[in-house]
């Protein structure tokens, strides 16, 4: 399959804690994405990391690709009770001329308040 | 600015009616455009994507078909649905290497 993997399945943590969400894929890739879902909604964007890239920063988020092992990992500092859903991550591969993202399960965040 | 629409929001449909799905972009010329499914508690599934006008590839084989009369147009559909159709349906643009846009789905349940 070419669908990431994220680690872990399901995280609760209190609010203020960070929560580290990983992921692992198969092929070479492109790029990979880390997509943030409400329950019931679609999906938004939230950073996007080249091949080349190692590491990326947006806000709160921490991004990290490590390409010799296949595996990227999302940091969320300083959570909010509004950072509550579902991360998932997805990759495009090396191959692909459409831009065809193929995503993983999703880990799904709950932060207490 | 780029906006997607995606309707319905949510659908109930018998078993072996039809289904058509519609989805527009705004704001953009020659988008590439997908079709992907969410079971509950899943990742998602692609389903079809296009790269331009009639140009249409599947990713998996289904009772489902797509197409895309206009550049900035994708429809899903179906001649006869199944139980094992249910799903949460998202339709999503993007440019070459670029992050995607998601519409924000529609939930269709096959009594």
């Amino acid at each position: 399959s070419q669908q990431g993997e994220e680690d872990p399945q399901a995280l609760s943590i209190q609010e203020g804690e960070n929560a580290t969400m990983n992921c692992s894929y198969k092929t070479s890739i492109n790029n990979l994405q880390w997509y943030r879902q409400n329950s019931g909604r679609g999906l938004v964007h939230l950073i996007l990391i080249r091949s080349n890239e190692r590491e990326k920063h947006s806000g709160r988020l921490r991004v990290t690709l490590d390409t010799s092992k296949k595996s990227s990992s999302l940091l969320i500092t300083a959570s909010r009770a509004a950072d509550t859903a579902s991360y998932f991550c997805a990759t495009a591969p090396f191959r692909t001329g459409a831009n065809n993202l193929f995503f993983g399960t999703g880990t799904r965040l709950t932060v207490i308040p | 600015s780029q906006t997607i629409h995606q309707w319905p929001a949510t659908l109930v449909q018998p078993v072996g009616s039809p289904l058509s799905l519609e989805c527009t972009v705004e704001g953009t010329s020659n988008p590439n455009l997908y079709w992907y499914r969410q079971a509950a508690g899943r990742g998602l599934q692609l389903l079809f994507y296009s790269v331009g006008i009639g140009q249409i590839s599947s990713e998996v084989p289904q009772n489902l078909s797509a197409s895309r009369p206009q550049d900035r147009q994708f429809i899903l559909s179906s001649k006869k649905l199944l139980l094992s159709d249910s799903g949460f349906y998202l339709c999503a643009w993007s440019v070459p290497t670029g992050s995607y846009t998601f519409g924000s789905g529609t939930r269709l349940t096959v009594v």
